[in-house]
């Protein structure tokens, strides 16, 4: 079975850097299935940030390209995201997503990450 | 980009009824990149089916996806008190590569 666990700080500071990650349990993060990153402001829809796959660039939300950057440290067997100069916008709950067939077939529990001053 | 438009906003149904739940593509999608899944309260969504008609691992057969073209569905057969949810269907693009959602539907009990 496949267990994903995100982590990172809940509280950034407006202009500042959000950076999270993702470990998986049973399934290889890197090497194995593509791997994206989505988010939920509170009380509203899902949206897509990017994506990684096993030798390939990174794909990104193209609304979301210029501030993104999602990688993978294999050593490490953990996927990273990046969101750069943060807004109250960008507060929401970030999902880790293993994909397969074009649908994410598993979700992290997603961690709240808040952009507040 | 193609928009997803989900309806109804809400539906009200009893538990034991038929839920068609519409989800509309601004222009033709390949069945293949639709999906649809659940989300509960406090709770990270589900895959419910995959390839607009495929169950995922673990899913009853009371769900069901259809369509093709511009307009998806998916169906539950007979509705169970733990159905009641949010429901999202999103589709995967490949110029540029690009997932987007509906703004889903929430079935709630009547």
């Amino acid at each position: 079975q496949v267990h994903l666990q995100e982590s990172g700080p809940g509280l950034v500071k407006p202009s500042g850097t959000l950076s999270l990650t993702c470990a998986a349990s049973g399934a290889s993060i890197g090497s194995d299935s593509w791997w994206s990153w989505v988010r939920q402001p509170p009380g509203k829809g899902l949206e897509w940030i990017g994506e990684v796959h096993p030798g390939g660039s990174p794909n990104y939300n193209p609304s979301l390209k210029s501030r993104v950057a999602i990688s993978v440290d294999e050593s490490k067997k953990e996927l990273s995201l990046e969101v750069k100069s943060v807004t109250v916008a960008d507060t929401a709950v970030y999902y880790c997503v293993r994909g397969a067939e074009y649908s994410w077939h598993y979700w992290g529990q997603g961690t709240l990450v808040t952009v507040s001053s | 980009e193609i928009v997803l438009t989900q309806s109804p906003g809400t539906l009200s149904l009893s538990p034991g009824e038929r839920a068609t739940l519409s989800c509309k593509a601004s222009q033709s999608v390949n069945s293949r990149d639709l999906a649809w899944y659940q989300q509960k309260p406090g709770q990270a969504p589900r895959l419910l089916i995959y390839g607009a008609s495929r169950r995922a691992t673990g899913i009853p057969d009371r769900f069901s996806g259809s369509g093709s073209g511009t307009d998806l569905t998916l169906t539950i057969s007979r509705l169970e008190p733990e159905d009641f949810a949010v429901y999202y269907c999103q589709l995967y693009g490949s110029s540029p590569p690009m997932y987007t959602f509906g703004q889903g539907t929430k079935l709630e009990i009547k």
